[in-house]
């Protein structure tokens, strides 16, 4: 299978402790995307790369948050501290730069944050 | 904020066409008209897109008004499968995607 892949699919911490996902993008697709999506919402924009460079923050992306795409290939997402109010789907997805075909989306990562 | 408005919910029969609409008023003459689905507990899945004119994949069509104010997807042949929430998103260059809370649509045997 040569779409996007996220790990884990599952995670539950517990309030203030720190956790990372990683996302493998599609492997020729230079632009990567993080979304959240939480119970009974359309999935919220995080953060996106071009290549290594992080072109794009939104505000929802607080200082516990941090995203890095180190090669330009995989990307890691780390949350600092959790909250319960993190507890949410995290998505991945990713697609060719400059070119209006779609996004390929990963099949998430669930966190709960007991 | 989403600059989309959709139907909360509809049902369809199997076998028959789903018709989900979906208002864009605001849309610039630049921007595209994407759809979307997620099935449950699943990322969501590129369906088709457009422009002015309409488009026709093997997944479904995409009817888009003269005036682009408002879109249109047709699933020709409703399934089981085709239960999802179905979201329509106007893309701006930014290249992000902004999603709204999108139509469960509900098809039934």
């Amino acid at each position: 299978d040569t779409g996007v892949s996220q790990d884990p699919r599952h995670k539950i911490t517990k309030r203030g402790q720190n956790v990372t996902f990683r996302c493998d993008p599609i492997s020729e697709h230079n632009r990567l995307y993080w979304y959240r999506q939480t119970l009974g919402q359309g999935p919220e924009f995080l953060t996106y790369f071009q290549n290594e460079a992080q072109l794009e923050k939104s505000r929802l992306l607080s200082d516990r948050f941090s995203a890095e795409r180190p090669k330009g290939s995989f990307s890691t997402l780390e949350i600092q501290r959790t909250e319960q109010g993190d507890s949410a789907m995290y998505l991945c997805a990713s697609k060719v730069a400059d070119t209006h075909y779609e996004q390929y989306f990963g099949p998430g990562t669930r966190l709960t944050v007991t | 904020d989403a600059k989309t408005t959709q139907p909360t919910s509809m049902d369809c029969a199997e076998g028959r066409a789903a018709n989900l609409p979906c208002n864009h008023s605001t849309i610039s003459g630049n921007e595209y008209v994407y759809w979307y689905r997620q099935i449950h507990s699943q990322g969501p899945q590129y369906i088709i897109h457009g422009l002015k004119n309409n488009e026709t994949n093997e997944m479904a069509s995409l009817i888009i008004t003269e005036d682009r104010k408002s879109s249109t997807l047709i699933l020709p042949h409703a399934t089981l499968r085709d239960t999802a929430v179905y979201y329509c998103i106007v893309r701006d260059n930014t290249d992000k995607l902004i999603f709204g809370t999108g139509t469960r649509l509900q098809v039934f045997p």
